[in-house]
């Protein structure tokens, strides 16, 4: 079975671009999650995605948002990039909101 | 909210010694717990989860945690380590009575020594 898979594996960005990252969940899994890990600041919850609706999010600026696609899978816009947005990206995937989740290799986003 | 603690930042043990990693929770019900290990570079990967009934779980790599109410705590453990198991190790709790929204603990560095 595969696993989470992430695109692309690593992000150049400058400051007031915006980046696309990619998530393709486990076959069966309808629910996404984004994560940001970004040095100093730990693992923070950033966007959940269920059948296609937007059902939580962290405590992030507008310009952080996404979308889930009708066969699961998930893209994170990042608008107006900034620094301290450098940061891996982790998607993860779980079959329901009361199971598991299940981690991608995640995104390295670096802005110049 | 939710939250977690793992007081220890980077533990350093012996191949073949046993380890034990500390993570306590603030939740006001029955927690969803799980541990996760990250190697450098990688993602997460999932050891081992609680949701309800036998306290103690098993979970893969020999690891076991064992969930403790009333010191709000979830302490991950393994007999004997190997020199593979060198990683950062990250506690979690999902949001009110479920498995979403994870908060984590700021991680455990382990390093094994040979």
């Amino acid at each position: 079975e595969a696993g989470v898979t992430q695109s692309p594996t690593h992000l150049i960005k400058t400051r007031g671009q915006q980046a696309t990252l990619r998530c393709s969940p486990i076959s069966g899994h309808t629910s996404v999650y984004w994560y940001q890990q970004a040095l100093g600041l730990g693992l923070q919850f950033l966007l959940w995605y269920d059948e296609g609706e937007e059902r939580n999010r962290g405590n992030f600026p507008p310009r952080f948002s996404g979308r889930q696609f009708p066969n699961y899978s998930s893209e994170l816009n990042v608008n107006a990039l900034e620094l301290e947005d450098s940061a891996l990206y982790l998607c993860a995937s779980s079959q329901d909101w009361d199971q598991p989740q299940h981690f991608g290799d995640g995104t390295r986003l670096s802005i110049l | 909210a939710q939250s977690v603690t793992q007081p220890d930042i980077h533990i350093t043990v012996s191949e073949g010694a046993s380890l034990e990693l500390r993570c306590n929770y603030s939740y006001g019900a029955t927690p969803y717990l799980f541990w996760y290990v990250q190697s450098p570079g990688q993602g997460l990967q999932l050891l081992l989860k609680y949701f309800s009934g036998d306290t103690l779980v098993q979970g893969i790599k020999g690891f076991e945690a064992e969930f403790k109410r009333s010191q709000s705590s979830f302490n991950l453990r393994k007999p004997s380590v190997h020199w593979s198991d060198a990683a950062e190790y990250f506690c979690a709790v999902g949001a009110t009575g479920t498995a979403s929204k994870l908060t984590f603990g700021t991680g455990t560095r382990l390093q094994v020594t040979l």
